[in-house]
């Protein structure tokens, strides 16, 4: 049971480069969410998913897109990547109870 | 929206102290406050929740304790250990969430506990 897995662990793109990142559950979790964190300002939600086939916006959803196609898989994806991205990305899946966080993806846009 | 308050944003005890964390939330018909703790280079991982219909919850050296009325909780941590140190986010669900649905984090605070 590995829990929540993300891939890739680093990142460095130049602006305007696009990339996908992959979010991974094992344990039939419904809802899925994609976070950043930036240093002062907690985690902002910038998408989520509360089953297979479903997407919505979070408070901080420009410049990314979803998908989950699968229910043990959530990606996210940059069209274009901007300097105003670089964070540390964290993918999060949930139960009822507990809403459980990978070890997130370090991305730096120059 | 949900507005969270975190203070202070860094904490720093001596190994046996105790630690209080406090957070205001802005959205009065939240009803799930959790705790979660970020150790280096790792995810949060969730400490201790409690939900509006509970003023006080205790779990060994960990407690929480919610005022409706002045809308704020506070994480308090006893007989503090260096293993205690890392980053600790308050969050709060808005009105009619769940524990799975939204949740509105804290700035955080970077705990630091002194052997």
């Amino acid at each position: 049971n590995a829990g929540v897995t993300q891939t890739p662990k680093f990142r460095v793109l130049k602006t305007g480069q696009s990339m996908t990142l992959l979010c991974a559950q094992d344990m039939n979790h419904e809802y899925m969410y994609w976070y950043r964190q930036d240093p002062g300002m907690g985690l902002r939600l910038i998408h989520y998913s509360v089953g297979e086939g479903t997407t919505a916006k979070g408070e901080v959803p420009d410049g990314y897109n979803v998908s989950r196609l699968k229910k043990q898989n959530f990606l996210l994806g940059l069209e274009s990547a901007a300097p105003s991205q670089t964070s540390v990305y964290f993918c999060a899946s949930a139960d009822t109870r507990t809403r459980y966080f990978g070890p997130g993806t370090r991305l730096t846009v120059l | 929206g949900e507005n969270v308050e975190q203070h202070p944003s860094t904490l720093s005890v001596q190994e046996g102290d105790s630690a209080v964390i406090k957070c205001t939330y802005s959205d009065s018909a939240s009803n799930y406050f959790p705790w979660y703790k970020q150790e280096l280079g790792k995810g949060p991982q969730l400490i201790i929740d409690i939900r509006s219909n509970v003023g006080e919850k205790k779990d060994q050296r960990i407690a929480v304790t919610l005022n409706k009325t002045a809308k704020h909780f506070s994480l308090h941590i006893t007989e503090t250990q260096p293993e205690d140190s890392a980053v600790y986010f308050c969050a709060a669900t808005p009105a009619g969430g769940t524990s799975y649905g939204k949740l509105t984090f804290g700035q955080g605070t970077i705990l630091t506990v002194h052997p």
